[in-house]
Formats: C-alpha cells, structure tokens, sequence
C-alpha cells in the first residue's frame, strides 16, 4: 500500500534558525495537506497543495509540491518557540482519504 | 470550520472489557472519519463511516474489534473491543470539508490507557 515518510524525525532548532521537513509518498498524490500538531494537541490544517511544482507561502512558512507529485516539503524561516510541534504531511488519494506522513517534531532552543 | 466534540478524553480500562468513544459535530457531514494515534507516532486511518451504511474499514482494522455506529449526520460512535495493552492509544474522530474541500478538522480525540 501506499506509504507516506517524513524526514527528519525529529529535529531541535536554535530559536531564529530556519527549519526544513521533507515528505515522500510511493505514489503519485491527487494533492498534500500539512497539519501540525501542537504537544498533547490535536493536529491543525495548514495548507493543501494540489497543482505541481505548486509553491505556497503563510508568513514564515513556504510549502512546496514537487513537480512529479510525490514529494513535499516545509520550510519554516526563523523559528520561534511557537513553531513547537510535530508537522504531519497527508498524501491524498482520490476526493477524499489522505494517508499521514511519519511526521517530524520541531523543537525549538530559545 | 465544524466543533467536534469527543468523549471521553481520556480513559483507563482494564484488559478484556470494551469502551466506547462518542463523537458529535456541530454541522451536518456526509463521511466521519476515525483514526488512530499510537504514542509518539502518525495518525492511522481506522474506518470511514457513512450514516445509512457500513462504515469501510482500512486494512489491519477489523469490525469485530472497532464496531463502528452512524445513526446520523452529525454523529457517530467507535467501540474498542476486548482491549488489550496494545489498543493504548489516542483516537481521533475527523471530519471533511466545513474548512474547505478536503481539509480535515479533528476532534480532541480520546486518549486511551489500558492495563
């Protein structure tokens, strides 16, 4: 079946470093979402991405979509401690169901 | 986006017994979706349950073990049964669309520890 990896898995960051995580699906994907999941928190729509090579921008982050489709990347300029969290990729498959990434947990130093 | 409600959050149970998890929307949906969240790990699609029909359970999920309910369109029930230690994880009731198309909004979820 379809897997869906994450690296790194964990990552620890100086407060003001930037900070990159990579997804990669086995398959082709309809299109990615990113969630981030707060500790003890539930996970959080970011983005979603559908068109490839498609680039998306919010403030510090930038989401790209690779232009065969199966991979994904999160970069966050100059984390702050509020970036905490563990950031899911979600790779979809068809109109609806979405196979979760690994994952990758930020920690930031201040 | 929808409000999802959950419960219990949290709950300790013993080996052998069953417990089941509620899950109530503030909005009509057409599909409600139940995952799992083992400690420290990603998020595995359980069940996709449609009210009027039986849910679609991923592979490795049976329903003898998480019977699934959806009486309505704003509502539906997981069941974790005969647990063992194994099942100690947070499940996380998900739901489609009121955010946009395909984005998912997940309730607290319900943290489960059994002994």
């Amino acid at each position: 079946g379809q897997q869906v990896m994450q690296i790194p898995q964990y990552q620890h960051v100086q407060e003001g470093e930037d900070f990159t995580t990579y997804c990669n699906s086995s398959t082709t994907l309809s299109n990615i979402q990113w969630y981030k999941q707060r500790p003890g928190g539930h996970p959080v729509f970011l983005i979603q991405l559908v068109k490839s090579g498609e680039v998306k921008k919010q403030k510090r982050l930038t989401f790209q979509f690779g232009e065969a489709k199966k991979n994904s990347s999160l970069h966050i300029t100059a984390t702050q401690t509020t970036d905490v969290g563990t950031y899911f990729c979600a790779g979809g498959e068809g109109t609806y169901k979405y196979i979760f990434g690994t994952g990758t947990r930020l920690k930031v130093l201040a | 986006s929808a409000v999802i409600s959950q419960k219990p959050s949290r709950d300790i149970c013993q080996r052998g017994t069953s417990l089941t998890i509620q899950c109530q929307v503030d909005s009509q949906v057409t599909m409600m979706f139940w995952y799992r969240q083992q400690p420290g790990q990603s998020l595995t699609l359980i069940a996709t349950a449609n009210q009027g029909s039986e849910a679609t359970y991923e592979s490795g999920f049976v329903i003898d073990k998480f019977p699934i309910s959806r009486p309505n369109l704003t509502f539906s029930t997981l069941t974790v049964s005969n647990m063992s230690p194994e099942d100690s994880s947070i499940y996380l009731c998900s739901v489609q669309g009121s955010a946009g198309a395909n984005v998912l909004t997940f309730g607290a979820g319900s943290r489960l520890t059994v002994l």
